[in-house]
């Protein structure tokens, strides 16, 4: 079975600190591999997607990598703000009988403190 | 302005009680699904649709249906609602399907005693 693991389960950082949250997937064969921000009480929003050709994507303060070879995604937040507050969650797609199926990671909560 | 809404966003209901939460997007997407979302498991796939009349199964669609019958619309029903199915349920859509960017609606938190 697709899985997708997600380190830290959550974080506490100091304001203005950078952070790097990661994700595992086990997923073949492999589409996409989105990250999420989910606000609390809110629908996630997607921040980056890569595919299997591309290792980074960055959205404003927002980088993400990925090693398809390795399996393996991590999401850096710079110079994080308290807005930043929120669950992250890694989904990889793999394409299958002609269908995308998303499969998601449990997320990360991050909290960052003034 | 595009987005997706779902009705209603809070719900208490009893055992049995069959209920039916609504889910609309406006941005003619092909692709809606509908997800749960509890403490420490993440969200979960219920079921979903990649386009009018078409719909199939997730990870979880036990004690829950759905249809189709409008582009716009993907309406959740559990006909026989258990305490076990007390969540937090989202719908999402996208244009063509779950690879495309997903667009969620703000939530139903729905609690069954």
């Amino acid at each position: 079975k697709n899985q997708v693991e997600q380190s830290p389960q959550s974080l506490i950082i100091l304001e203005g600190k950078n952070c790097t949250l990661q994700c595992n997937y086990t997923v073949s064969p492999f589409s996409n591999l989105r990250w999420y921000k989910q606000d609390t009480g809110r629908g996630p929003v997607s921040l980056t997607i890569m595919t299997f050709s591309e290792n980074t994507k960055s959205n404003g303060r927002y980088t993400a990598t990925l090693d398809a070879d390795t399996k393996q995604s991590s999401l850096h937040i710079t110079a994080s703000q308290l807005s930043d507050s929120a669950s992250y969650i890694c989904v990889v797609s793999e394409l299958s009988g002609g269908s995308y199926i998303p499969t998601f990671g449990r997320g990360t909560s991050l909290i960052v403190h003034p | 302005e595009a987005q997706v809404t779902q009705n209603p966003r809070y719900l208490i209901t009893v055992t049995g009680k069959k209920l039916t939460v609504t889910c609309s997007q406006n941005m003619n997407h092909e692709y809606m699904s509908w997800y749960r979302q509890d403490p420490g498991l993440g969200l979960r796939q219920i079921y979903y649709s990649m386009n009018v009349e078409v719909t199939d199964k997730g990870d979880v669609p036990e004690g829950y249906k759905v249809s189709r019958k409008e582009k716009r619309n993907f309406p959740l029903i559990l006909e026989s609602p258990s305490p076990n199915q007390t969540s937090l349920y989202f719908c999402a859509s996208s244009l063509r399907g779950s690879s495309y960017e997903q667009y969620f609606g703000p939530g139903t938190r729905l609690t069954v005693t």
